[in-house]
């Protein structure tokens, strides 16, 4: 059974910062792609991030472009987020997806979420 | 404003037939594949549709999609109430090099 599992979520204030993990399981991680997805309360979904089977490419959303970080680690079936100078409006639940492949837009498995609050 | 437009809500009765629009441009879904994502409240999303009218394994055949030119369309035949959800669409953009969701769509059943 696939599983992807995020962790990492929690209360931080403005301006700091926070690092996400997923931990994927029962399929051949190092052949997919990865993305981050995320969803505000109340609002719709937005794709921000995708990192390839290799890493040799890398998207990410304007919105995060320089304050977000994705990496993955594929000896430990592991994707990571490194958020950086976290705003009010980085506030959401947080998923990691995994592609079919390396079709773009293709989430086939997706975790549980993890939600992040952004707040003094 | 979402690069691909979707209407916020649809609504229908059982056993009715609705569609969801998902409306784009050439550097999207007129080249490049579709998703369909659907997300019940409280759950993470779920593949509905891929590659523009293929449905995984699991996913009740009323469900359809397709696709015309810079359009897309999820098709619910024979509403249930278990339907009852939000829909995203999904598509690579070649030009902004990012993926663009639909700001979603609500389905009720009344």
């Amino acid at each position: 059974e696939v599983q992807l599992v995020e962790s990492g979520g929690g209360l931080v204030q403005p301006g700091g910062s926070l690092r996400l993990s997923c931990a994927a399981s029962g399929f051949t991680y190092s052949s997919h792609s990865m993305n981050w997805v995320r969803q505000a309360p109340g609002k719709g979904l937005e794709w921000f991030s995708y990192v390839s089977s290799s890493s040799s490419n890398i998207y990410y959303a304007g919105s995060v472009k320089g304050r977000f970080t994705i990496s993955r680690d594929n000896a430990k079936n592991s994707l990571y987020l490194q958020m950086n100078s976290l705003r009010a409006e980085d506030t959401a639940v947080y998923y990691c997806a995994s592609n079919y492949l390396d079709y773009l837009g293709y989430f086939h498995h997706w975790g549980q979420g993890t939600l992040v609050t952004v707040s003094s | 404003q979402s690069v691909v437009t979707q209407p916020p809500s649809v609504s229908g009765t059982p056993g009715q037939r609705v569609t969801i629009s998902c409306s784009g441009s050439s550097s999207n879904i007129g080249t490049n594949n579709v998703y369909w994502y659907q997300q019940l409240p409280g759950t993470a999303p779920k593949l509905l549709i891929h590659w523009n009218n293929q449905r995984p394994s699991g996913v009740p055949d009323r469900f359809s999609g397709s696709k015309s030119g810079t359009s897309a369309s999820l098709a619910i035949s024979g509403l249930r109430s278990e339907d009852e959800a939000d829909y995203y669409c999904a598509v690579w953009d070649d030009r902004l090099n990012i993926v663009v969701i639909g700001g979603g769509t609500k389905v009720t059943v009344v």
